[in-house]
């Protein structure tokens, strides 16, 4: 597609079950990214992926909290146990190149409830 | 660590008003500094960007200049239009890839 795609729009799950949160970057954008939007709040970086470099997980809340990026494009954002404080929109971006001269492209995010 | 406050919102005007949305960084060093929006129902996208002190972005009719002395990036627009109702975030960079984000602000313009 022509933009970064996620999937699903909207996830609602009980307390204590896992999610998995999709995101296809634009064709041939080496950098991925994950960021976090909670109501009344900044986007929070969560990880970042740069081709085959170890990925900067810095961002991640918590240990039930995890991300792959398979053969440089797909990747998936996983959520063990979810809580309430989970409830956000995560949003995923992707640059052609890493050096932040070069803008990212977002997606139109996942709105996670956590019930 | 390296922050971005921004004006708080919402913000509701009439169209052909002016617009401005304050913008302060803390960094050192000499960070890059934008402007992103989100339109109802899209994703965030760039709208203007500074790379070093006095630096001018524009967009849009949208501007914003790169202030060191005042370690600002405050988002101006002399004329706005109904279209123009979005949220706004100001950003800046931690490092050679990261971007740290400020709270948004909501605006919303009336016909």
């Amino acid at each position: 597609g022509a933009g970064v795609s996620q999937s699903p729009s909207n996830k609602v799950t009980e307390k204590g079950k896992d999610v998995e949160l999709r995101c296809d970057p634009i064709s041939g954008h080496t950098a991925l990214y994950w960021y976090r939007q909670s109501l009344g709040q900044g986007l929070e970086f969560l990880i970042y992926f740069q081709g085959n470099s170890a990925p900067d997980k810095s961002g991640l809340p918590s240990d039930r909290f995890s991300a792959e990026r398979t053969g440089g494009s797909v990747s998936t954002l996983t959520i063990q146990r979810t809580q309430q404080e989970d409830s956000a929109v995560y949003l995923c971006a992707s640059t052609l190149q890493p050096g932040l001269n070069e803008k990212l492209f977002f997606g139109s995010g996942t709105q996670l409830s956590v019930l | 660590g390296d922050s971005v406050t921004q004006m708080e919102g919402p913000v509701t005007l009439s169209e052909e008003a002016c617009l401005t949305i304050n913008c302060t960084y803390t960094a050192t060093g000499y960070p890059s500094l934008f402007w992103y929006v989100q339109y109802p129902g899209e994703g965030l996208q760039l709208l203007l960007k500074a790379t070093k002190a006095d630096d001018k972005g524009s967009n849009k009719g949208f501007e914003a200049t790169y202030r060191k002395e005042t370690t600002s990036f405050h988002l101006e627009k002399g004329s706005v239009q109904v279209s123009d109702s979005a949220v706004y975030f100001c950003a800046q960079t931690s490092n050679d890839y990261k971007l740290s984000f400020g709270a948004g602000t909501t605006v919303t313009v009336r016909a």
